[in-house]
């Protein structure tokens, strides 16, 4: 079984300010994928950013980077230099290395972003 | 090039009845997923369809149930609807080989 825990209901960052999203994972499951995604009240969930378990480095996108520590089983998300769009709702999630042919995604409680000006 | 598409885009029930949620995946993929998303929470899988078969499912009772139609295609249906089943119902396609998943903007269920 796998678990993905948020423990930051909310967050407020200040405009072009860097925040930290935290997400901590539970698996038995050898190799794995973590993902991010962003939930605006409209309701689609936006993919940000992908890490594989056995990635040597941690994923960057543009203003997002995930910094994975798999010892810790931590996958946190950090945006640089925040703007008023990315107040969101804000998704980690998992799943098993795709060759095990299941590929449900397991998310977390998700964290509730707001940039401020 | 479409995204994925989930009609309809909000949906009122009364307890009891049955619904049917529909949705078209991106253009390529041929594996589609259905969520449950209650007010607040995350989104919990329900089930997975790839070549017209469910191939996984999540802890949701039998009154859920769903199909894949050969243009990859999929509905999710529920009966005898509860109050709890009131939520956002995500679909998300994805391809074989990769990692990606797009999500549509899902259909928000009330069941009154």
């Amino acid at each position: 079984a796998q678990k993905i825990t948020q423990t930051q209901p909310g967050m407020f960052v200040q405009e072009k300010e860097a925040v930290t999203l935290d997400c901590t994972y539970d698996t038995s499951d050898p190799s794995y994928g973590l993902f991010w995604y962003k939930q605006p009240s409209s309701g689609e969930m936006i993919f940000l950013i992908y890490q594989g378990s056995y990635d040597q480095q941690n994923a960057t996108e543009g203003r997002y980077s995930l910094n994975f520590q798999k010892a810790r089983k931590s996958a946190n998300l950090v945006i640089s230099a925040s703007q008023l769009g990315d107040s969101a709702m804000y998704f980690c999630a998992m799943r098993p290395k795709m060759d095990t042919g299941r590929r449900a995604l397991t998310f977390g409680s998700g964290t509730r972003l707001q940039v401020q000006p | 090039d479409a995204g994925v598409t989930q009609s309809p885009t909000h949906l009122i029930k009364t307890r009891g009845q049955q619904v049917t949620l529909r949705c078209s995946p991106k253009s390529g993929h041929d594996t589609v997923s259905w969520y449950q998303q209650a007010l607040g929470q995350g989104p919990q899988f329900i089930f997975q369809y790839y070549e017209e078969e469910e191939r996984q499912r999540g802890n949701f009772p039998d009154r859920f149930s769903g199909h894949q139609f050969p243009n990859y295609s999929s509905e999710l249906n529920v009966n005898a609807l509860l109050l709890g089943d009131s939520a956002l119902y995500l679909c998300a396609s994805s391809s074989t080989g990769h990692y990606g998943y797009t999500f549509g903007s899902g259909t928000r269920l009330t069941v009154v």
